[in-house]
């Protein structure tokens, strides 16, 4: 199993930028997509989940106006694209596959450092 | 919101020590479903966190017996019984009980 995430970027304050998680080594469509953020030195975030199989998603009630999670089953791609972005969404967002049933988050993308900046 | 409260921040130990992370949330972490899904991570610097237990004492593929798991309701405990270097990091514990879904703040076991 591999979740690559895209690079890093750099994005200017009040703009958008897609985040993209690209899975590898098994089926899409059978396992929900979460990811997760993490400020600079600090804790974890959940944002929500991506079900490519279905479509259907759900999220944090904090990031419903920020993020939005989407999918391109022909590259078995999960994107989160963050919307009108401040110096409090500059973070580290990982992507990472929910097993399901009682086991949780077993694998992990690496990670995309997101800054926001003029 | 569930908040889940670590406890210590951070844990200085020697090699060989018994280490013990302490995780207690505001709320009880039992589904309706009955089950309690509370997860313990280990993140080590520049590193995505990497899943030690799942359903509060069970050991994912490939995590050595010296990490155990316990608790219920709302108060929970990592243990590592012999600390390696390879062990060293910030630990999170983790609800899936509730959403939304919530991590604890972190214990970092360091060297002492």
């Amino acid at each position: 199993v591999q979740l690559q995430q895209s690079g890093a970027e750099l994005v200017k304050p009040g703009a958008s930028v897609k985040l993209s998680c690209k899975a590898s080594d098994y089926t899409f469509t059978e396992y929900i997509i979460h990811w997760v953020k993490q400020r600079s030195g600090q804790g974890l975030e959940w944002i929500g989940w991506f079900y490519p199989g279905s479509g259907s998603r759900k999220y944090n009630e904090k990031f419903k106006d920020k993020a939005t999670l989407t999918a391109d089953k022909s590259s078995s791609t999960v994107y989160m694209e963050l919307s009108r972005l401040t110096s409090e969404d500059s973070a580290v967002y990982f992507c990472t596959r929910h097993e399901g049933g009682l086991v949780g988050f077993a694998y992990w993308g690496q990670g995309t450092l997101v800054t926001v900046s003029a | 919101d569930v908040l889940m409260t670590q406890t210590p921040l951070s844990l200085p130990v020697s090699l060989g020590d018994q280490a013990s992370i302490s995780c207690r949330s505001s709320q009880s972490i039992v589904h309706s479903n009955g089950n309690t899904y509370l997860e313990w991570f280990l993140q080590k610097p520049g590193q995505s966190p990497k899943l030690l237990i799942y359903k509060v004492s069970d050991r994912f593929s490939g995590v050595p017996d010296r990490f155990s798991g316990s608790g219920s309701g709302t108060d929970f405990t990592l243990k590592i019984s012999r600390v390696e270097a390879e062990d060293l990091g910030v630990y999170y514990c983790f609800q899936g009980s509730h959403v939304p879904w919530t991590f604890g703040g972190g214990t970092k076991l360091e060297i002492k």
